[in-house]
């Protein structure tokens, strides 16, 4: 059964204390990992996609990574505006388009 | 990425009435998707709806609860029936691009007393 698992559920920083978010997966042939951001009442919105282990992304603050396992979403020098939930998802191949989430993790970054 | 809305996006309602919502794009897109987050949950896929042809359900979920139109490459509709507290819950509407990445809508949230 394909599956997607995100450590921790949430996480505390301080402002400027970088820290990784942890998405182990199993899938039957990976087509995409994905990562978004959720804030308090709003939809996800999307962040980055990977597609092939060893790749690497970058956005601001933000850097996602892949391996065949588990993706990590690493957070340098984190500012209070970084606050929210970060989901992780995974698109296999025999699913067709649909993509299946973790619960995500709950980023919490104080001043 | 798509601009997505959605309407309405909160509601109180009674248990055993229905509630439809209303999933707009400023594009013209194939694949929308209709998804349900319930607090502490995972995002979890209700039903794929394609211009043209019915829906097509994800296990657990069926057409006589969640009941879905799609007239247009840009419009499309997810109706809650008969609705029970258990249907509290954040409902998601979302595009599905090239690469395989979904853009999201607001979101409706439903609460169900």
């Amino acid at each position: 059964e394909d599956q997607v698992t995100q450590s921790p559920e949430a996480l505390r920083l301080q402002e400027g204390e970088s820290s990784s978010l942890n998405c182990s997966y199993t899938v039957s042939g990976l087509r995409g990992l994905f990562w978004y951001r959720q804030d308090p009442g709003k939809g996800p919105e999307f962040l980055f996609t990977l597609y092939s282990a060893g790749e690497e992304k970058e956005k601001e603050r933000l850097k996602a990574t892949l391996t065949k396992k588990e993706s990590f979403l690493h957070i340098t020098a984190p500012k209070p505006e970084d606050s929210a939930t970060y989901l992780c998802a995974v698109q296999a191949n025999q699913a067709g388009t649909a993509l299946i989430f973790g619960k995500g993790t709950t980023l919490s970054v104080s001043s | 990425s798509a601009v997505i809305s959605q309407k309405p996006s909160r509601d109180i309602c009674q248990r055993g009435t229905s509630l439809t919502i209303q999933c707009q794009v400023d594009s013209q897109v194939t694949m929308m998707f209709w998804y349900r987050q319930q607090p502490g949950q995972s995002l979890t896929l209700i039903a794929t709806a394609n211009q043209g042809s019915e829906a097509t359900y994800e296990s657990g979920f069926v057409i006589d609860k969640f009941p879905i139109s799609r007239p247009n490459l840009t419009f499309s509709t997810l109706t809650v029936s008969n609705m029970s507290p258990e249907d509290s819950s954040i409902y998601l509407c979302s595009v599905g691009r090239s690469g395989g990445e979904l853009f999201f809508g607001e979101g409706s949230r439903l609460t169900v007393l």
